[in-house]
């Protein structure tokens, strides 16, 4: 059965910080992950996918990267600001499902 | 529409009501979920549709949770003589699910149920 991990639980970092949020999964039979950010109260904004055959990919700031034999994902992200205060989420679709495994999440605080 | 919108957003029920939550996925969309985010953890996914026909259900609770999507487009999650531990955020997603470029899910704002 898939597990999905995410450390740290929560984050507080000044501006302008470069961070890491990591995810582990534990069966590296995958088709995809992908990252998400919510807003409180909000739903689930995709930042980045990854096709299982890719290593990494990034959308401005962002960048994350795929270890599928090591069953690991890292989101990097640089420069932070207060406005990327949020909880980051990586999910999880297994080969031969359509259904995604979240983890429990990454409360992020970025002081101004 | 843009989006995946849910309606209502907040809902409040006595235990023992039934409800109704509804999904309007982004139009064309083949795919569509339904997952159940509890306070401070990560969304569980509750069932898959795939255009009307129903292919997982392996996520709902109970036989209390029932969802359908008659025409492959709209969907509605009913919940049945609704229980405290039903209070949660129910979040809709849909996808195009055509080749690999396409399964991306994009989701609903979510409903949050309360039930007294």
């Amino acid at each position: 059965k898939q597990e999905v991990t995410q450390i740290p639980a929560a984050l507080s970092v000044p501006e302008g910080e470069n961070l890491v949020l990591n995810c582990s999964f534990t069966d590296s039979a995958i088709y995809n992950l992908q990252w998400f950010r919510q807003d409180p109260g909000k739903g689930l904004t995709s930042l980045l996918l990854i096709q299982s055959s890719q290593r990494e990919q990034t959308s401005g700031r962002l960048n994350a990267s795929l270890d599928k034999s090591s069953g690991r994902s890292t989101l990097y992200i640089a420069a932070s600001q207060p406005g990327d205060s949020a909880t980051y989420l990586c999910a999880v679709r297994g080969s031969g499902t359509y259904k995604y495994i979240f983890g429990t999440g990454t409360r992020l605080k970025v002081l101004a | 529409g843009a989006g995946v919108s849910q309606s209502p957003r907040y809902k409040v029920a006595k235990r023992g009501q039934d409800v109704a939550l509804r999904c309007d996925p982004i139009s064309g969309h083949v795919s569509l979920f339904w997952y159940q985010q509890a306070l401070g953890q990560g969304p569980e996914f509750l069932t898959y549709f795939q255009n009307e026909a129903q292919l997982d259900k392996s996520g709902l609770p109970s036989d209390r949770f029932f969802a359908e999507r008659p025409e492959g487009s709209v969907s509605t999650l009913k919940i049945q003589r609704t229980q405290q531990e039903d209070s949660a955020v129910y979040l809709c997603a849909s996808s195009q699910n055509r080749g690999s470029s396409y399964n991306e899910q994009f989701f609903g704002p979510g409903t949050r149920l309360t039930v007294l």
